[in-house]
């Protein structure tokens, strides 16, 4: 299965800070790369998908980029209800494998 | 609107066999492209995909866990059973079904259902 890799695990930041998580994957995903938030106690939520398309709904300081096997999640200007854990994902061939987290905490 | 529940067991004993159900609304999983998968997360740790069903039938496991998994589904009843055997107490978290469009992420998640794996 590929494995995906995040960096940094948690990350300290301010609001109004541009904040960047990156993603690794053992083996070209081509863009098949999704990007979740996720808060205590809630579902996961779909920010980016095929690597750099934003989801409908979400606000448009979340950009992803990237291809092949290193990917990048970038929020401009940091806000109060970003606080929270992000998780990227595969989802090429037969596997759908999650990154282990980045926490974005004050 | 697409919705997602998952309902199930909140106790299992160790080496019993977990089942799940998903019963969504809002799609069609007989429509080409759709799938509907398992995700689970232990408390305070991160996601793990188990498993995906699609729209012909066909399914993916997780390597890891592919002896242990079996995913099915009913058009008819709308709805997408997982079950897990020989549970392990290090099989206890949370345990979300999520819709995926053709496109493949997933773009929407039920809410979740807290399992624990306890004699």
């Amino acid at each position: 299965d590929v494995q995906m890799t995040q960096s940094p695990s948690t990350l300290s930041a301010s609001v109004g800070d541009r904040v960047t998580i990156t993603c690794r994957a053992s083996q070209s995903v081509d863009y098949w790369l999704a990007w979740y938030q996720q808060k205590p106690g809630i579902a996961p939520k779909l920010l980016i998908y095929k690597a750099s398309s934003l989801e409908s709904g979400v606000p448009s300081r979340f950009s992803g980029s990237g291809s092949g096997t290193e990917f990048t999640l970038t929020i401009n200007s940091l806000q109060p209800d970003d606080f929270a854990t992000y998780y990227c994902q595969h989802y090429s061939g037969y596997s759908r494998t999650f990154g282990q987290g980045t926490k974005v905490e004050v | 609107q697409i919705t997602l529940k998952e309902s199930g067991p909140t106790l299992v004993k160790p080496t019993q066999t977990l089942t799940l159900t998903c019963t969504f609304s809002g799609f069609s999983l007989s429509a080409d492209g759709v799938a509907v998968g398992w995700i689970r997360q232990p408390p305070g740790k991160a996601l793990d995909w188990l498993a995906l069903i699609f729209w012909d039938d066909d399914k993916f496991y997780n390597s890891f866990l592919k002896s242990r998994l079996t995913i099915t589904k009913d058009t008819s009843k709308n709805q997408v059973v997982l079950t897990m055997t020989n549970m392990d107490p290090l099989d206890t978290g949370t345990y979300y079904c999520a819709h995926s469009s053709p496109e493949g992420s997933f773009d929407v998640w039920g809410q979740g259902t807290m399992v624990t794996v306890s004699s």
